[in-house]
């Protein structure tokens, strides 16, 4: 069984569209979170939710909005795509907020094209 | 700005030696540091972390060291396998999430 899924794995679409990525965890985890690995490699969060409540939104433009419908799921919804947006999208959980000794458990990615 | 440094960015090492993967930080505040393992097409998996409070912590092969006073924290892994091949991340708790360095790549080989 997945600990943590996202949909779709892959993603390619054009600029100017409104797209859904899709998270869920099955651990029982209180927090989630949204991370995006550039083109650059680097792996930055971009949000953190408790309970189902915003904590932490990194400086992250509000196109990108987060939902998160139960503590089970945190949905990503970008609107207005651009091409600076194409990426590969984490998702991750963990029991406690910021993971205690920061053990997350990710899911495999979601990979971003925008043309 | 980024908190966490990894200024190398490959690492080749042959097996059954040694791999050191370094990792330098900003902030002297963190409470837990810690290294992901990632390959590819795959999400980041947690390997080892280290509490501010120790300087050292060991889980089987994998040992990571932490030198606060030069900020510094390095990843251990004693004797390398062909399966270690992979992205490292070093990374800090910030209490909320986890800032990542850029990673280093490792390539055990034969």
């Amino acid at each position: 069984d997945t600990a943590v899924s996202q949909t779709p794995k892959y993603l390619v679409t054009q600029m100017g569209n409104d797209k859904s990525i899709k998270c869920e965890q099955n651990l029982g985890h209180d927090t989630m979170y949204w991370y995006k690995q550039d083109s650059k490699k680097f792996l930055k969060i971009m949000f953190s939710y408790n309970n189902k409540e915003l904590i932490i939104n990194e400086t992250v433009p509000n196109r990108f909005s987060p939902k998160s419908p139960d503590k089970a799921h945190l949905n990503l919804h970008i609107n207005s795509l651009e091409l600076g947006d194409s990426a590969v999208y984490f998702c991750a959980s963990s029991l406690t907020m910021g993971g205690g000794q920061g053990k997350q458990y990710f899911g495999p990615g979601t990979r971003l094209t925008v043309t | 700005d980024q908190q966490v440094k990894q200024n190398s960015p490959s690492l080749s090492v042959q097996e059954g030696r040694i791999s050191i993967l370094n990792c330098d930080y900003t902030n002297s505040m963190f409470d837990y540091f810690l290294w992901y393992k990632k390959y590819p097409a795959e999400g980041p998996t947690f390997l080892i972390s280290i509490s501010s409070i120790k300087d050292k912590n060991e889980d089987g092969r994998f040992t990571v060291f932490l030198n606060k006073s030069a900020k510094h924290l390095s990843l251990h892994i004693v004797p390398s396998q062909p399966g270690d091949s992979a992205v490292y991340f070093c990374g800090v708790n910030s209490g909320y999430a986890l800032n990542f360095g850029k990673g280093t790549s490792l390539l055990v080989t034969p």
